[in-house]
């Protein structure tokens, strides 16, 4: 278990809506990543925030939006879902001092999100 | 740009066997990298890193690393396999700049049969 917490696991949805997907970190982690995992793009980076400041963007939709809350759990929301949308979708988080960190990340068990 | 290659999709290897999976980088400055294992319908599981010192890595579950500056690759190796070592290995160059962005190789499946 990295501590690393995610919800929901599995996530039926259909082409148009919209979805949330949240993050608790691991305690006391101030960095949390967001990474999309699918079988034709592998697995890619999408958001980092830091201490609830946006801090490095990868090539996420303008669909796609993210937010880091004062407790430090983050969310994932996506929107006019499209069927290349469905992937699995990992948070990870990482602790430091700074944004730059070298600390590993641990990442979370993910959310399968299936657009039909 | 920061890149990681992992020439090899799949990797096969008899129980017991030394294993390697390789893995070339491509870096502006000095390289970071990582290696992360990934079991079915789970999340990926941090197995060790090179930051800086020796070239050789040790790990998690027996595993080790060699960094090679010249060649430009951080092979992952196990002396010897286990059944259960049967998984999805990515490797991962942090990215340049001040973010901890972690850019992954595409993945190599090791199995190791019986």
């Amino acid at each position: 278990d990295s501590g690393v917490t995610q919800t929901p696991k599995h996530l039926i949805t259909a082409t148009g809506q919209r979805v949330t997907l949240r993050c608790s970190p691991r305690s006391g982690d101030l960095s949390v990543y967001w990474y999309q995992q699918s079988l034709d793009q592998g697995l890619q980076f999408l958001i980092q925030y830091y201490n609830g400041e946006e801090r490095a963007k990868g090539n996420i939709l303008e669909r796609f939006s993210a937010q880091q809350f004062p407790d430090l759990h983050s969310e994932l929301n996506l929107s006019s879902l499209e069927l290349g949308d469905s992937a699995l979708y990992f948070c990870a988080s990482s602790g430091g001092r700074t944004s730059g960190s070298y600390n590993e990340q641990f990442f979370g068990p993910g959310t399968r999100l299936t657009v039909l | 740009a920061q890149s990681v290659a992992q020439p090899e999709d799949q990797v096969n290897v008899a129980e017991g066997n030394p294993l390697t999976v390789k893995c070339t980088y491509s870096v502006s400055g000095n390289p970071y990298l990582f290696w992360y294992v990934q079991y079915p319908n789970r999340g990926l599981q941090f197995l060790l890193k090179y930051i800086t010192g020796d070239n050789l890595v040790k790990g998690s579950y027996g595993f080790e690393a060699e960094f090679n500056k010249s060649q430009t690759s951080f092979h992952l190796k196990k002396p010897s396999a286990l059944v259960s070592d049967s998984a999805l290995y990515f490797c991962a160059v942090r990215d340049a700049g001040n973010t901890g962005k972690l850019i992954f190789g595409q993945g190599t499946t090791l199995q190791v049969k019986p």
